[in-house]
């Protein structure tokens, strides 16, 4: 079974620094990647995606993932972060035959400092 | 309509309580999920349906019991939960497998 890996635990960060929030994960053949974000007190959004292509993937405000298929990550990247990005941060596989089994991996909660 | 709607919000139950989640999507999604979230804790995924039928249980135990009356529907019936049951519940769904996840707001659930 496949398995997601996050880096860190918390991650602080003062507004307008740049970020990068690693993922790997463990799984040998095809692959969907996610990245999640959860804002405090709401639901699970998606920020970006990868099934093909272009291993860089761009997502919503202002974030972008790079798939490196030989170091099994995708790691997620922000030039400038800003107080309102603070929240947690998961990433998910989605693999199999089917394709259905989604699984997170322990998430990144990040707090950026006014 | 782009949402998935979970009701209750909130529930509190005894051990020995019958209660029942519900999900509900106008999308026109054929796969739907359920997933148990602790607190600081990413989502676990329970069940998941695939054109309303069972396809992935994750060796969830019998106390919890998933059912999709249609394709817009989904439950999650609830006997002799025990406390450390108490978690926040999500429904989820996607348009087919592999796709993007809409989730829910979810139902949070005290057991006593």
């Amino acid at each position: 079974a496949q398995s997601v890996s996050q880096h860190n635990h918390h991650v602080i960060l003062s507004e307008a620094a740049s970020l990068e929030l690693g993922c790997n994960y463990s799984y040998g053949g095809t692959v969907n990647l996610f990245w999640y974000v959860q804002y405090p007190g709401q639901h699970l959004q998606l920020l970006l995606k990868y099934f093909s292509g272009d291993p860089l993937v761009k997502g919503i405000k202002g974030f972008e993932a790079e798939f490196i298929k030989s170091k099994f990550s995708f790691n997620l990247r922000k030039p400038s972060v800003q107080w309102s990005d603070t929240a947690e941060y998961f990433c998910a596989v989605n693999a199999g035959n089917y394709g259905q089994n989604f699984v997170f991996g322990p998430g990144t909660r990040l707090s950026v400092l006014p | 309509d782009t949402e998935v709607t979970q009701t209750p919000k909130h529930l509190v139950m005894g051990m020995t309580n019958k209660k029942s989640l519900k999900c509900e999507q106008h999308m026109g999604h054929r796969a739907m999920y359920w997933y148990k979230q602790k607190a600081k804790k990413p989502p676990e995924l329970m069940f998941v349906y695939s054109y309303e039928k069972l396809s992935i249980n994750e060796s969830v135990p019998s106390r919890f019991s998933p059912e999709c009356p249609n394709s817009s529907l989904l439950n999650l019936h609830l006997h002799a939960l025990q406390p450390e049951d108490s978690a926040l519940y999500l429904c989820a769904s996607s348009q087919v497998p592999r796709e993007k996840l809409f989730f829910g707001s979810g139902t949070q659930l005290s057991v006593l």
